[in-house]
C-alpha cells in the first residue's frame, strides 16, 4: 500500500464551481502535511500547510483528520488558473530518517 | 533571489552513457533533496543531505545512482550507466530547516535514455 494515496482525477469542473480533493495516508507517526501545487511541465510548489486545525487561505481551506488519517482541499469559486495538479505530501521520521511522501497528484481542470 | 537551479534542463542520451545532473540550491539553505518524477511512480525522493551531508539515501533505486554534495551551494546526481527506464524528470529542491519547512524546487531536467 502506498504511503499517500490520491484520486488522481481528473476533475473537470465549470468555473466558480467548489471542488474538495482528499488524501490518505498510512503513517500514523506522520508530523507535518502540505499541499504542493505543479502546473504541467513545471516544478512543484508550496500550496499550503496543513495544520490540526485546519486552515484557509482566500478561496483555499485545508483540513486535517488524525484519527481518520486524511488531509482534505477545498478551492471555493474556482478559477480558470487553478487549473493544475495538486500534491499531498506527508512528513515524518521513520526508522531510516526523515520520510518523505508524496502522493501521485489530483489533476484539475477548471472550464469556462 | 534566485532560486533553485539546475542543469541540464533537458539531456537526451543513448543507454550506457554517464550522466550527470547538476544543483545549486538557494544560498543558506541547509537541506537539499533529490527527486525523480515519472507518470507511473509519481514524485519520489531520492536522497537529501543535510548541511551537505548525505542523511538518507534509501531512495536511490541501484547502485548505479550516485550523488554527492562537495559543498554548500552544488550538489550532482550521476547515474553510470544510464537505462532507458531511467527517463524521468529529476527535481532538486532545497529548504531552509527540514520537516516543517518550505521546500523550494529547480525547475527540473528531463531526462530521455534512448
Amino acid at each position: 500500500r502506498k504511503e499517500v494515496e490520491q484520486d488522481p482525477g481528473p476533475f473537470n469542473v465549470p468555473e466558480g464551481a467548489t471542488v474538495a480533493f482528499n488524501c490518505t495516508y498510512s503513517n500514523s507517526a506522520s508530523q507535518s502535511f502540505f499541499w504542493y501545487r505543479q502546473d504541467c511541465r513545471k516544478e512543484p510548489k508550496l500550496l499550503m500547510s496543513v495544520y490540526s486545525s485546519g486552515n484557509e487561505d482566500g478561496r483555499f481551506t485545508a483540513q486535517l483528520n488524525r484519527a481518520s488519517q486524511y488531509i482534505s482541499l477545498l478551492i471555493r469559486d474556482s478559477k480558470l488558473s487553478d487549473s493544475a495538479t495538486y500534491l499531498c505530501v506527508v512528513m515524518g521520521y521513520s526508522n531510516s530518517g526523515y520520510a518523505l511522501n508524496f502522493g501521485k497528484g489530483t489533476s484539475l481542470l477548471v472550464t469556462p | 533571489d534566485a532560486g533553485v537551479i539546475q542543469s541540464p534542463r533537458h539531456e537526451v542520451t543513448e543507454m550506457g552513457q554517464e550522466v550527470t545532473l547538476r544543483c545549486k540550491p538557494i544560498s543558506g539553505h541547509d537541506y537539499l533533496f533529490w527527486y525523480r518524477q515519472t507518470m507511473m511512480r509519481g514524485l519520489e525522493l531520492l536522497i537529501y543531505f543535510n548541511n551537505n551531508v548525505p542523511i538518507d539515501d534509501s531512495g536511490m533505486p541501484e547502485d548505479r545512482f550516485s550523488a554527492k554534495m562537495p559543498n554548500a551551494s552544488f550538489s550532482t546526481l550521476k547515474i553510470q550507466p544510464s537505462e532507458p527506464r531511467d527517463s524521468a524528470v529529476y527535481f532538486c529542491a532545497s529548504s531552509l530547516t527540514d520537516s516543517t519547512d518550505t521546500q523550494y524546487f529547480g525547475p527540473g531536467t528531463r531526462l530521455t535514455v534512448l
